[in-house]
């Protein structure tokens, strides 16, 4: 198993536009988590996922919206694209939600100009 | 609302030294805390979970929830400790949401 997928794996865009990141987990793993990182600081929360299902949300607003799939793979969308929108975008699988380890992806590195 | 500080951005030690990692928490229910790492050009891993209180790559953590610290140890550091360090907190109510410090850089110095 190559563990999680991301791609791309940088991505460049301008203000106003739209992007979809994408994401493949690990298999058998059924919940998918999505973290924003900026430059200098930890992974921040922005959704989970488990059987399609939202579990959870962080404190982004609604341009950001996520799914999960009937693979359990993950889309990841942001529209209205800001410069402050750019960052590494995290993916992590595991088992189950909860207190389970999580299993990290490379990463997209999107760009906003 | 839970917070995650890692006081250190930076920290650096000789080989063989000692290494403390500073880690304390926020957090109004119970806590579950995790540390994270990640090696140069490698992807966010695990390294140790709190309630399992195993010791990882000679690293341990003790959950002191007077102090709400969770700090990360290890007795003598070697060379291949050098990474980025992030403590985490798990929240629940059904949410399930890690959330993370700022990370601290350990450079062992040989």
């Amino acid at each position: 198993d190559a563990g999680v997928t991301q791609s791309p794996t940088h991505l460049i865009k301008t203000r106003g536009q739209h992007v979809t990141l994408r994401c493949s987990p690990i298999s058998g793993h059924k919940s998918v988590s999505w973290y924003q990182q900026v430059l200098g600081q930890g992974p921040q929360f922005i959704f989970q996922y488990y059987e399609k299902e939202e579990r959870g949300r962080g404190n982004f607003p609604d341009r950001f919206s996520a799914r999960q799939f009937p693979n359990y793979s993950s889309e990841l969308n942001v529209n209205a694209l800001l410069l402050g929108d750019s960052a590494l975008y995290l993916c992590a699988s595991s088992l189950l939600p909860g207190a389970y380890e999580q299993y990290f992806g490379p990463g997209t590195r999107l760009t906003v100009t | 609302a839970q917070r995650v500080t890692q006081p250190e951005k930076l920290l650096s030690v000789f080989k063989g030294a000692p290494v403390e990692l500073k880690c304390n928490y926020s957090y109004s229910g119970s806590p579950e805390l995790f540390w994270y790492v990640q090696y140069s050009r490698q992807r966010l891993q695990l390294l140790l979970r709190h309630i399992s209180r195993e010791s990882i790559k000679g690293f341990t953590a003790d959950l002191n929830k007077g102090e709400t610290s969770f700090h990360l140890k290890k007795p003598f550091a070697q060379e291949e400790d050098s990474a980025m360090y992030y403590c985490a907190l798990l929240s629940g109510a059904g949410s399930y949401q890690l959330t993370f410090g700022k990370g601290t850089k350990l450079s062992v110095i040989p």
